[in-house]
Order: C-alpha cells, then sequence, then structure tokens
C-alpha cells in the first residue's frame, strides 16, 4: 500500500490551464478505473472533484477533467480561479478492497 | 441534506484506546460502504478502513490492521472506529466518508497520540 505519487507544487496564472499528474502502479491506478480526485482549502474537509477516472460529480466546475493513461492518472484545471488554490489529492483502488492516496499536490493561482 | 459528524477524538497515551463515531443523517446509512481517512498534522490523505452497508464486509490499510476494529449501527445511522494500541504515529484528524467515491465528508475529529 504504497502512497501514489503525486508533484508537490503546481502553479498557474488566471485563466492558464494546469495539470496535476498521479502515478501509480499496475497494481492499482494501471489496473481500475476507479481513479478520484479531492480538492482540500486549509482547515477544510477534503471535497470531491473526480471519480471513476473522468467523471465530474454535480456541482463541480466542467473546467475540471480528468484522464488515466496506463499507470498515471491526471487532473486538469482549465480558466484557473482564485478559488482553485488548495490541495488536491488523488485515489485509487488497489484491490482486496484497499484504497490509497497520492501525497497531495499544493496548486498556487499566481 | 446529507451531513456526516465525527466525534469521539481527544488525547490518549501511546498504548491507550480511543471510539471515534460517525453520525449519518439525510441518506438512507443503511445502503452505502463507509470508509475512515486519516490525515497526520500537516501531511496527505491516508485511507485507514472501509465497512460496506449491512457490515458484513470490512477492510483496513496494513498500519492499522489488528489495532483498529470498524463498526456501524444501522439503526442508530452511526459508524464508528475502535482504535486500540495506539501510536504516536496515529496522532491526526480522522474523517469519515460516505461511498466507495467518498462523496461527502465529515469535518474530521482530532486524535492526539502522546
Amino acid at each position: 500500500q504504497s502512497a501514489l505519487t503525486q508533484p508537490p507544487s503546481a502553479s498557474g496564472s488566471p485563466g492558464q490551464s494546469v495539470t496535476i499528474s498521479c502515478t501509480g502502479t499496475s497494481s492499482d491506478v494501471g489496473a481500475y478505473n476507479y481513479v478520484c480526485w479531492y480538492q482540500q482549502h486549509p482547515g477544510k474537509a477534503p471535497k470531491l472533484m473526480m471519480y471513476e477516472v473522468t467523471k465530474r460529480p454535480s456541482g463541480v466546475p466542467d473546467r475540471f477533467s480528468g484522464s488515466k493513461s496506463g499507470n498515471t492518472a491526471s487532473l486538469t484545471v482549465s480558466g484557473l480561479q482564485a478559488e482553485d488554490e488548495a490541495d488536491y489529492y488523488c485515489s485509487s483502488y488497489a484491490g482486496s478492497g484497499t484504497y490509497v492516496f497520492g501525497g497531495g499536490t499544493k496548486l498556487t493561482v499566481l | 441534506e446529507v451531513q456526516l459528524v465525527e466525534s469521539g477524538g481527544g488525547s490518549v497515551q501511546p498504548g491507550g484506546s480511543l471510539r471515534l463515531s460517525c453520525a449519518a443523517s439525510g441518506f438512507t446509512f443503511s445502503t452505502y460502504w463507509m470508509h475512515w481517512v486519516r490525515q497526520a498534522p500537516g501531511k496527505g490523505l491516508v485511507w485507514v478502513s472501509r465497512m460496506n452497508g449491512d457490515g458484513t464486509t470490512t477492510t483496513y490499510a496494513d498500519s492499522v490492521r489488528g489495532r483498529f476494529t470498524i463498526s456501524r449501527d444501522n439503526a442508530k445511522r452511526t459508524l464508528y472506529l475502535q482504535m486500540n494500541g495506539l501510536r504516536d504515529e496515529d496522532t491526526a484528524v480522522y474523517y469519515c466518508a460516505r461511498s466507495d467515491w467518498r462523496d461527502y465528508w465529515g469535518q474530521g475529529t482530532l486524535v492526539t497520540v502522546s
């Protein structure tokens, strides 16, 4: 149950696009289309932003999109806005009823 | 409105025990998988445990297996996490979350082991 690998930080200017990667293995990200992404603002609970790789929950702006290739999943935020500044975590099903999170990426809107 | 409210956190010495509760409302609790996820101060999210709707299936992270026990009382709409043999590294905010996508989260309860 090793953590998924995310870059510690990412940044972009308002209006730009930024992509956050999430690298796992053939036993988790590569094996299942059960990747989720969460947004967490300081002192707040995480919020689901993407599930099953590409599906957006109701209320999540379509500026957020997800994808996966092999053992790496990605979250793209287009048209960056100030309120997008937060920590982002990926998570994947890892088999046998277990799950694993990434280490988190701090997104800064410049 | 879906609500999850955790309670039971606090300070405990190494080796001690604590039971966390997560009171659910606004949805049919008995039909959902429920999860516990923790976050050490200044660190990332870590999955802890999961239980199915009728309480017959549970799984645990390697780091807590054998020490923590997840359970639920569907009549009380409450999820529990019994934590025994607590270690310094168990210090964290513990969140309960609904469903295998963890689409709703509580506000968390802080457990400090020292």
